[in-house]
């Protein structure tokens, strides 16, 4: 059975570096054809998706966010590590990670971990 | 950048069946495949289908997707209180490499 779980901070100063953790099990991210994703989600907005890595390290970055985002995996942890550099107050979301199964098309999220909401605030 | 488009809201009552569309701007966008999620209040998005059409495991098969030219549906039959939830589609663009989601819809069981 796949789970994802995401942790980190729940609250950061603007101007600090977000980092997120999601820890997965159920699945191996040296497996072809697999990857992990983050998406987030204002309060009462839709969601926003960051950034996805692949089983062979291939990595998708959103355009708008590009310039502050990166993520990378360690297999031996069974983890995926987004971080958010230069955060606002706008940056204020609950960030998800998700489970990619390229046998199931392009870019599918399933499952998703619970999410985790930061605020970002003085 | 391309987008997909969601009206903000649906209703029906129980029993009937409700169709939420989602219509992409760009035709790079529009020759994606579309995957559908329900988000139920507090809770994280849920799989319903993908490839335009395909539901995962576990997926009631009152919900069904489907697709022509840039315009993606998912019709819910039999409409249920537990349905009640923020429904959203998304496609990856692949002529710039992004995932796009549409706005969401909240429907409404009256």
């Amino acid at each position: 059975q796949i789970a994802l779980k995401e942790s980190g901070p729940t609250r950061v100063i603007p101007t600090q570096t977000l980092t997120l953790t999601c820890t997965y099990s159920g699945f191996s991210l040296s497996t072809i054809g697999l990857g992990v994703g983050w998406i987030r989600q204002p309060p009462g907005k839709a969601l926003e998706w960051l950034t996805h890595i692949y089983w062979d390290d291939d990595k998708h970055y959103s355009t708008s966010l590009k310039s502050r985002l990166t993520v990378t995996k360690d297999i031996s942890r069974n983890q995926v590590v987004l971080t958010l550099a230069n955060m606002d107050p706008v940056d204020t979301a609950t960030y998800f990670c998700a489970h990619i199964n390229m046998v199931r098309g392009a870019v599918t999220f399933d499952p998703w971990g619970p999410g985790i909401l930061v605020t970002v605030s003085s | 950048q391309s987008v997909l488009t969601q009206s903000p809201s649906a209703s029906g009552t129980p029993g009937q069946t409700v169709t939420i569309s989602c219509s992409a701007s760009s035709s790079s966008l529009g020759r994606s495949s579309v995957n559908w999620f329900q988000q139920l209040p507090g809770t994280a998005p849920r799989l319903l289908i993908y490839n335009d059409y395909q539901r995962p495991s576990g997926v009631p098969d009152r919900f069904s997707g489907s697709k022509s030219g840039s315009a993606a549906s998912l019709a819910i039959s039999g409409l249920q209180s537990a349905d009640e939830a923020d429904y959203f589609c998304s496609a990856w663009d692949d002529s710039v490499n992004v995932l796009i989601f549409g706005g969401g819809t909240k429907l409404t069981v009256l």
